[in-house]
């Protein structure tokens, strides 16, 4: 298995540009996490859905930050308009009913803002 | 409210040394408390976890020690090697709920 894969790897944009960033989960997984890492708030949890329905987007900081999944294999976190605060490192994560303990990271997206 | 709380922020250990990182939390509903390892560049990776009605599980060079009266838990590498160096988070949270709150993590060195 290819494991969690995310798009693009580095983003670089200016203030005020919408960011939209890409997870493919892995094959099977019926859960799906967005986290967010920085080095002020550690990994915070953003929003995890279950069968591609959000579950829990009370981590998600504000209005300009919205998630969908359209379907089982893809998610997008979009931020509108972005901003410097929120340069950071964007995880996506999956995992199964039955081990949902048990949660695979995709190698993050590294967003920088300016 | 800081759910879990982890330190050392930072660790230095020599080849061969014991590497222990502490962590606490708050919510004694929670039910599973996992460690994941982070190389730079890399996704947090699944290492070890433990349930609450065990005191100590071990794999390999790593152990969990919990303890379920004072909310907290450990983890101790055994052995240590620079190939550990890391950064470690350890998570807490209800498996069914799939929600784990992470603590802020333990960069360790192991010096050769």
């Amino acid at each position: 298995d290819a494991g969690v894969i995310q798009s693009p790897r580095h983003e670089v944009t200016e203030m005020g540009q919408e960011v939209t960033l890409r997870c493919k989960p892995i094959s099977g997984h019926d859960y799906l996490f967005w986290y967010r890492q920085t080095m002020m708030r550690g990994l915070e949890l953003l929003i995890y859905f279950n069968n591609n329905v959000p579950i829990d987007d009370s981590g998600m900081p504000e209005d300009r930050f919205s998630a969908k999944m359209p379907n089982a294999s893809f998610s997008t976190l979009k931020i509108q308009p972005s901003e410097p605060r929120d340069s950071a490192v964007y995880f996506c994560a999956s995992s199964s009913t039955g081990n949902s303990y048990e949660q695979y990271f995709g190698p993050g997206t590294r967003l920088t803002v300016t | 409210q800081q759910q879990v709380k982890q330190s050392p922020q930072s660790l230095i250990v020599q080849k061969g040394g014991i590497s222990i990182i502490n962590c606490a939390y708050e919510n004694t509903a929670f039910d599973y408390f996992p460690w994941y390892q982070q190389f730079p560049g890399k996704g947090p990776a699944l290492l070890i976890a433990i349930r609450p009605d065990v005191s100590e599980k071990k794999e390999g060079r790593f152990t969990i020690s919990f303890n379920k009266s004072a909310k907290q838990f450990s983890l101790h590498i055994m052995d240590s090697q620079p190939g550990d160096s890391a950064t470690y988070f350890c998570a807490a949270g209800l498996h069914n709920f799939n929600k784990f709150y992470f603590g802020s993590g333990t960069k360790l060195n192991v010096k050769p």
